[in-house]
């Protein structure tokens, strides 16, 4: 069974940084692209960033870059979220998602989601 | 990059069908093949029920349908149920940043 298990998630003052972790189990995971969604409160859905199988391409949300670094350890089956100086509008559930493909098509399997809460 | 845009709510009764409408604009929904559509549970994974345009994946049930006219995608649920009820989402690919989603559809049954 493919599973995505997301952690890191939390309480987070304004200007720190957060890393996000996301464990891969079920699936061959070198072999897919994968992606990193998330969901302001009472809000909809918002591509964050997606990263190729080889790590090669890396593509952020226009208004994230800079602030947001995608990657990932095939060797550990894991991919991560780098996320610095945080704002309070960054505050939403993060959402881990396997590709259908090796490259960047879209997402086909979901983590239960860490949620990040950004204030003082 | 502004989100897609779908109707905040859409209702039917047991049995019946509905459509869900996805509008984009030629930088994505028009120009890719590449739209898909998911529904979302609250406090679930959100699950992907659509794929380019109007494939399904195994497991799917066939009372969910997708296709795709110009600028705008649909997402059609027949034989409605109450399991359905939940958020939609579409999501496409787009020339500015590879992907955009929806603002979602709640949809309710009656």
């Amino acid at each position: 069974e493919v599973q995505l298990v997301e952690s890191g998630g939390g309480l987070v003052q304004p200007g720190r940084s957060v890393r996000l972790s996301c464990a891969a189990s079920g699936f061959t995971f070198d072999g897919y692209a994968m992606h990193w969604v998330r969901q302001p409160p009472g809000k909809g859905l918002e591509w964050v960033s997606s990263i190729s199988w080889n790590s090669y391409i890396m593509d952020y949300a226009d208004s994230l870059k800079g602030r947001f670094t995608i990657s990932r350890d095939n060797a550990k089956n894991s991919l991560y979220l780098q996320i610095d100086s945080l704002r309070p509008e960054d505050t939403a559930l993060y959402y881990c998602a396997k590709d259908r493909r090796s490259y960047s098509t879209d997402m086909d399997v979901w983590g239960q989601g860490t949620t990040v809460t950004v204030s003082s | 990059q502004s989100a897609l845009t779908q109707p905040a709510s859409v209702s039917g009764s047991p049995g019946q069908s509905i459509t869900i409408s996805c509008t984009g604009t030629s930088s994505d929904v028009h120009y890719y093949d590449s739209v898909s559509w998911y529904q979302h549970h609250p406090g679930k994974a959100p699950k992907l029920i659509i794929y380019e345009v109007s494939n399904r994946p195994s497991g799917v049930s066939n009372r969910f349908s997708g296709s795709k006219s110009g600028n705008a995608a649909s997402l059609t649920i027949s034989g409605l149920q109450a399991e359905d009820e939940a958020d939609y989402y579409c999501r496409s690919y787009t020339t500015f940043t590879s992907h955009v989603f929806g603002g979602g559809t709640k949809v309710t049954v009656l």
